[in-house]
Formats: C-alpha cells, structure tokens, sequence
C-alpha cells in the first residue's frame, strides 16, 4: 500500500525555471513531511521539512507549501540550477514511522 | 562526526551466498532503520529499531532477511541465502528521534546478486 505518492517522476527544467513536485498523503496522522535530495552514489539527505501547523516553509531558494485539508504538499525550487539535479523525496511521518514517496528525477539544464 | 557509516560500499556475491551488511550509527542516536532502494520499489524501510531493539520488521521481505543490533553503535543485516532479486543499494540511518525526527543516511551497500 502506497502511502505517499509523489508526482512527477522525472522532470527536466531549464535554468532558472522553477521546479515542481508534488506528493499526496492518505494518513492523517502523520505529523511531519520532509523532503530528501539524493545525489548519484549518495545516501538521501534531508533538504527541508514542515509540519502541518503551517501552510508554508521557505530556505533560500526551496519552498514547502503544504495543504493539510487536501494532504498533499510539494516543493517549489525557485532559480533551479544544474546543481539542484538530483533525485528528490517527500517523506511523511509519525514518530519512527516514516513512508517515502517513489522519487522524482530532476535534471536542470544549463 | 563522521556521520552513518555502512560496509561495504559494494557487495558482489553469487546466488545462495550468505551477505552481511554493516552499519555504524551516529554516535548518540538511539534509532536506526534499514531500508532497500530499487528502481522498481523505490526506498522501502525494511525494519528499524529504537534503543538497540527490533520495533517494526513488517518491512523484511522473507525469512531470508535478518537484522541484529548487538548494541548502540552497531548493526548488520544478513541474507541468506541470497537470490539475484535481492540485488539493490540497501541503506542505513540514524536518528536521534522526536520530535525533528531527521534521519541521517550513510552512503549505501551496492549489492549484486549474480
């Protein structure tokens, strides 16, 4: 059973375009929703996280908008670079108990 | 800190071998969970434990699949024997738990079946 499901799974974005992902949750009891960013040859690294008392989260140029009614939330990469070209994860949780989305492979060209 | 560190960085091993995965936590954190990446399945957590003590294993594929963690600073997760499906990166990572419940992965086990 899939409890997180993540949309694209691969997106291709020109240089300082703004990168989309999307994920849907189906538990209401997760209380935390991070995304990770997987390099080639990496382990996943978390990138930013929100919890469901606010609508939205920003560092630099990485935004979580988050719709708790609707359970989804994606992330908005603003100026994506051809640094950012990663594979991306959202995360939903409660405690321990933490379900990936599926990953979206982003590529930034240049 | 060094970080989560796994061993070895890439296994290769024929069918019906036994495998035995390493994992050294960050020092401090008290959870722990393996997971496999696959094309296909994307990242499944496998099992975790919280304070050296197996809490949710529903992830392990078969009895095929066994972990241990004899104590805070060390894990393995053993096949045997192995099949060429089992063939995937498997992960390990830390977490020092609520309520950020950050986990911190190592850099993986590249593992090949033939």
């Amino acid at each position: 059973q899939q409890q997180v499901k993540q949309s694209p799974q691969s997106l291709i974005v020109q240089k300082g375009g703004i990168s989309i992902i999307n994920c849907a949750y189906e538990n209401t009891a997760f209380d935390y929703f991070p995304w990770y960013q997987q390099f080639p040859g990496k382990g996943p690294a978390l990138l930013i996280a929100i919890r469901p008392d606010v609508s939205e989260k920003k560092e630099g140029r990485f935004t979580i908008s988050f719709n708790k009614s609707a359970k989804q939330f994606s992330l908005h990469i603003m100026d994506s670079q051809p640094g950012d070209s990663a594979t991306y994860f959202c995360a939903a949780s409660k405690g321990n108990d933490m379900r990936f989305g599926a990953g979206t492979r982003l590529t930034v060209k240049p | 800190d060094a970080g989560v560190i796994q061993s070895p960085r890439h296994e290769v091993t024929e069918m019906g071998q036994e495998v035995t995965l390493r994992c050294k936590p960050i020092s401090g954190h008290n959870s722990l969970f393996w997971y496999r990446q696959t094309m296909m399945r994307g990242l499944e957590l496998l099992i975790y434990f919280n304070n050296n003590v197996p809490i949710d294993d529903s992830g392990m594929p078969e009895d095929r699949f066994s972990a241990k963690m004899p104590n805070a600073s060390f894990s393995t997760l053993k096949i045997q024997p192995s099949e060429p499906r089992d063939s995937a990166v498997y992960f390990c990572a830390s977490t020092l738990g609520t309520p950020k419940n950050i986990q911190y992965f190592g850099a993986g086990t590249r593992l090949s079946v033939l």
